[in-house]
């Protein structure tokens, strides 16, 4: 049972345009998500949160969008440039509860 | 920022062998730390988490005694796979929180453990 989804397991977009990746999670308990960056042989990267009080966190080139009505969060990144190119996780975590993490989806940022 | 440690980066041992992880907070005390795997292509799983002073809490399907975890001071805790298997080949990381639950988790680098 699968609580965090990222359906799209790879994404390729062009330099100077902007990244969308997505993430549903199916608990509607979840009130607190984390975005991680994640390169081959290394450990994730946290990139941005964001808690079910908010519907939008930015920072810098990041902005993470949460719909709570629609169970559904996403991962804005703009302009997206190369080094951006990597494994994107999603989690998210219920009060008092261990995160739980979506399968990931490469992104291919191509120059 | 916070950086978690973990070593080694990559090992390759031999079947029936035991092979010790370390993670190490550098710049702060981890009451709390947790252990996952991922598979080729696939998400973290968490094994177990870790607390300072107490024993580890094991996921289900995790084996506690193939797969022991000491978490001896705020700083450290340990991975230790038992007699391993090449099944047990895998990306092993750690994390740690810095604070409170609403934290993040910041991750080591990971360990490829190889068993041939």
């Amino acid at each position: 049972d699968q609580q965090v989804k990222q359906n799209s397991p790879s994404l390729s977009v062009q330099e100077g345009r902007i990244s969308i990746l997505n993430c549903d999670y199916t608990n509607s308990m979840f009130d607190y998500f984390l975005w991680y960056k994640k390169y081959p042989a290394e450990g994730p990267t946290f990139l941005i949160s964001i808690s079910s009080i908010k519907d939008k966190n930015e920072d810098g080139r990041f902005t993470v969008f949460l719909n709570k009505s629609a169970k559904h969060l996403s991962l804005h990144i703009v302009p997206s440039q190369p080094g951006d190119s990597a494994v994107y996780f999603c989690a998210a975590r219920a009060a008092g509860q261990n995160f739980v993490f979506g399968p990931g989806t490469r992104l291919s940022v191509l120059p | 920022g916070a950086v978690v440690s973990q070593h080694p980066s990559r090992v390759i041992c031999k079947s029936g062998t035991s092979v010790k992880i370390e993670c190490r907070s550098l710049d702060f005390q981890a009451t709390t730390m947790f252990w996952y795997r991922q598979f080729p292509k696939q998400s973290l799983m968490l094994m177990a988490t870790s607390n300072e002073g107490s024993k580890a809490t094991y996921e289900q399907g995790v084996e506690k005694d193939k797969f022991l975890i000491n978490h001896a001071s705020l700083t450290l805790s340990t991975l230790t796979v038992t007699s391993a298997h090449p099944e047990d080949s895998s990306f092993y990381i750690c994390s740690a929180r810095t604070g409170s639950s609403n934290s993040p988790l910041h991750f080591g680098n990971g360990t490829r453990l190889t068993v041939t």
